[in-house]
């Protein structure tokens, strides 16, 4: 069965500095890897994903995210965080042979001015 | 391209009352959608999937009788939670599968009281 985990419920960074937001997977075959951010009462956005190809995937609003087959990882990353970064972000992932995308349990970011 | 509108946003309703939520793709056919249900500061809990046609494929515990899912045409899809409670009551957000990714809707807040 296919599984996402988040490991920190909150990841709290001064703004400026680099932020990380951890996700790491368990699924059968090669993954489709996606993350989300969502905004109080708000459907998600769309963030970045991976398919396949080059291991470092950039995307919206400067954030960029890695993938690591060996560590089964998709740190999500942005180089200088802004307080308007301040959201709720959910990793995914998609397996093979199904449409169906799991989700982590979320990781609440806080940027402090 | 690929927007989902989902609605109501908010809708506050009697307990045993139905309560219907659409969802429809703007510019996309959608042939297959699904329903999720987020609880306060959790992740997205899959209901079940719809497809255009066909009857909907519902998550392990999802009972298919309260939550009603109809998939009649390629842009619109309908969540009715049935006889609603207030244990009912959470965000719903409905999804469509487009190309190799996935766009969501904005979501709708179910109040039961």
């Amino acid at each position: 069965a296919q599984s996402v985990a988040q490991p920190e419920d909150q990841v709290n960074v001064a703004e400026g500095n680099p932020l990380t937001v951890k996700c790491t997977y368990s699924v059968s075959g090669n993954p489709y890897l996606f993350w989300y951010v969502q905004y109080p009462n708000r459907g998600l956005q769309f963030l970045l994903k991976y398919i396949t190809g080059d291991n470092l995937v950039k995307g919206s609003y400067g954030f960029e995210a890695e993938f690591n087959k060996s560590q089964t990882s998709f740190h999500l990353k942005k180089p200088s965080a802004l307080v308007s970064d301040s959201a709720l972000y959910f990793c995914a992932v998609r397996g093979v042979n199904t449409d169906k995308l799991i989700f982590g349990t979320g990781t609440r970011l806080q940027v402090f001015p | 391209g690929a927007v989902v509108s989902q609605h109501p946003s908010r809708v506050i309703c009697k307990s045993g009352t139905s309560v219907k939520i659409e969802c429809r793709s703007l510019d996309f056919q959608a042939t297959t959608m699904f329903w999720y249900r987020q609880f306060p500061k959790q992740s997205l809990m899959l209901m079940a999937t719809s497809n255009e046609g066909s009857k909907a494929t519902y998550e392990q515990g999802v009972e298919k009788d309260k939550f009603l899912i109809n998939h009649a045409s390629l842009t619109l899809s309908t969540l009715t939670v049935t006889s609603a409670h207030p244990e009912d009551s959470s965000f719903y957000i409905c999804s469509a599968s487009y190309g190799e990714g996935y766009t969501f809707g904005s979501g709708t807040r179910l109040t039961v009281v």
